[in-house]
């Protein structure tokens, strides 16, 4: 079965904070991708990032990096100095079945505070 | 300007009364799927499509049917609401799944409650 965990529901911090957003996935597909996806407050979702199974070099752009750890089957993200627009509920996803079948994580609200 | 558009972006309606929500997408994508979006669950995903004519179940179909007559459509198709699918649903496409080089675009979503 596949099933994405994101543990920590909410977080909030100061700007100009460095903040980590935890994601754990499990899968017995030894293919597969994991994606970012931003929630703002408006709803609509903004793609951020994904990564395949096989590519476990950690990302950077810009203020946000990813960290992919297959031994541990996370995939965590990392703002750095946040900033008030970084506000949003950020939602790690999973895909498997030749990309067809997605799961999605619970999602974590980010508050960031000026 | 490559989109996924929904309608309608809000609805209220009452149980029983069949409705559909229509998602079309102007990218010729062959994958097209819904989800809905409900508070501690996050996305599930409730029909996927491969193409035209080739459609199978995601996570949560329970109450819901979906046809992929055209390319550029997927409505989602409630025969009979119930509250319990009052949600946020999203139509997203993409060229095949999450094939290399490619993203998947997201509809802004529906919000649809059921009373």
């Amino acid at each position: 079965a596949q099933k994405v965990t994101q543990a920590q529901t909410e977080i909030s911090v100061v700007e100009k904070e460095d903040v980590t957003l935890d994601c754990v996935y499990e899968t017995r597909d030894t293919t597969y991708y994991l994606f970012w996806y931003k929630q703002p407050p408006s709803g609509e979702l903004v793609f951020l990032i994904r990564r395949n199974s096989f590519d476990e070099q950690n990302e950077i752009s810009g203020r946000y990096s990813w960290n992919f750890q297959k031994s541990t089957s996370s995939f965590n993200f990392t703002i750095t100095a946040s900033q008030v627009v970084d506000s949003a509920v950020y939602f790690c996803a999973l895909s498997v079945q030749n990309f067809n079948k997605f799961y999605f994580g619970s999602g974590t609200k980010l508050n960031v505070k000026p | 300007e490559a989109q996924v558009t929904q309608n309608p972006r809000y609805l209220i309606t009452v149980t029983g009364k069949k409705l559909t929500v229509t998602c079309s997408q102007n990218m010729n994508h062959e994958y097209m799927s819904w989800y809905r979006q409900d508070p501690g669950l996050g996305l599930r995903q409730i029909y996927y499509s491969m193409n035209v004519e080739v459609t199978d179940k995601g996570d949560v179909p329970e109450g819901y049917k979906v046809s992929r007559k055209e390319k550029r459509n997927f409505p989602l198709i409630l025969e009979s609401p119930s509250p319990n699918q009052t949600s946020l649903y999203f139509c997203a496409s993409s060229l095949r799944g999450a094939p290399s080089g490619n993203t998947i675009y997201f509809g802004e979503g529906s919000w649809l409650t059921v009373v």
